[in-house]
């Protein structure tokens, strides 16, 4: 079965500043990953996904995400974090069973 | 819009009540799905369904059932609540296997 890690529990960055998240998964074969966020008190909003292709994967918000094969990884990118921003992140992976979720990481932003 | 609704934003409950969480998707999506969210564990399954009235078990089935009767509904079941079943519940909803999630807002649950 399938299964994802996300190595950080909490992160804080300077608004403006640059963001990478980092997500490890394990599978066999190459899944399909997600990244999702949730604002407090909300549910889950797709960030972005990979099914096949191009490995660099654009989503809303201004966010990307590079599948590494080699590296088993799936880490999320921004340039420059907003206040808004501030939220958890989840990583996601579906393998030969239904979706599992990392633990995710909580983004807080500093003015 | 994709929707999918979940009855109660809060419940409180006592220990040993019957309790169900209802989730309503209005999407005609196959499958449906029933997650529990806690501080340092991300989501983890609880049931989910294929189909009316399929359910498969998920990684924590143990004090949950559900019910599937119609496509666009999915109620999770908490047979006699305990106080280790506090949580948030989250539902989801994709139309293929492997494909996006949906989910709703989530329930707050207490059991006191």
């Amino acid at each position: 079965a399938q299964s994802v890690t996300q190595p950080d529990i909490h992160i804080t960055v300077s608004e403006g500043a640059s963001l990478e998240l980092r997500c490890n998964y394990s599978y066999g074969a190459t899944p399909y990953l997600f990244w999702y966020v949730q604002s407090p008190g909300q549910g889950l909003q797709l960030l972005l996904k990979y099914f096949s292709g191009d490995t660099l994967v654009q989503g809303i918000k201004g966010f990307e995400a590079e599948f590494k094969r080699s590296q088993s990884s799936f880490n999320l990118r921004k340039p420059s974090v907003h206040w808004s921003d501030a939220a958890e992140y989840f990583c996601a992976v579906v393998g030969d069973n239904d979706m599992r979720f990392g633990a995710g990481t909580r983004l807080t932003v500093k003015p | 819009d994709v929707k999918v609704t979940q009855s109660s934003r809060y419940l409180v409950k006592r220990t040993g009540e019957k309790v169900f969480l209802e989730c309503v998707q209005d999407m005609d999506h196959e499958n449906m799905f029933w997650y529990r969210q806690d501080p340092g564990l991300g989501l983890r399954l609880i049931y989910f369904s294929y189909d009316v009235k399929m359910k498969e078990k998920g990684d924590i089935p143990e004090g949950y059932s559900v019910s599937r009767e119609k496509k666009e509904r999915f109620s999770l079941i908490l047979e006699s609540a305990s106080t280790n079943q506090t949580s948030m519940y989250l539902c989801a909803s994709n139309r293929d296997r492997g494909d996006i999630q949906y989910f709703g807002a989530g329930t707050r649950l207490s059991v006191l």
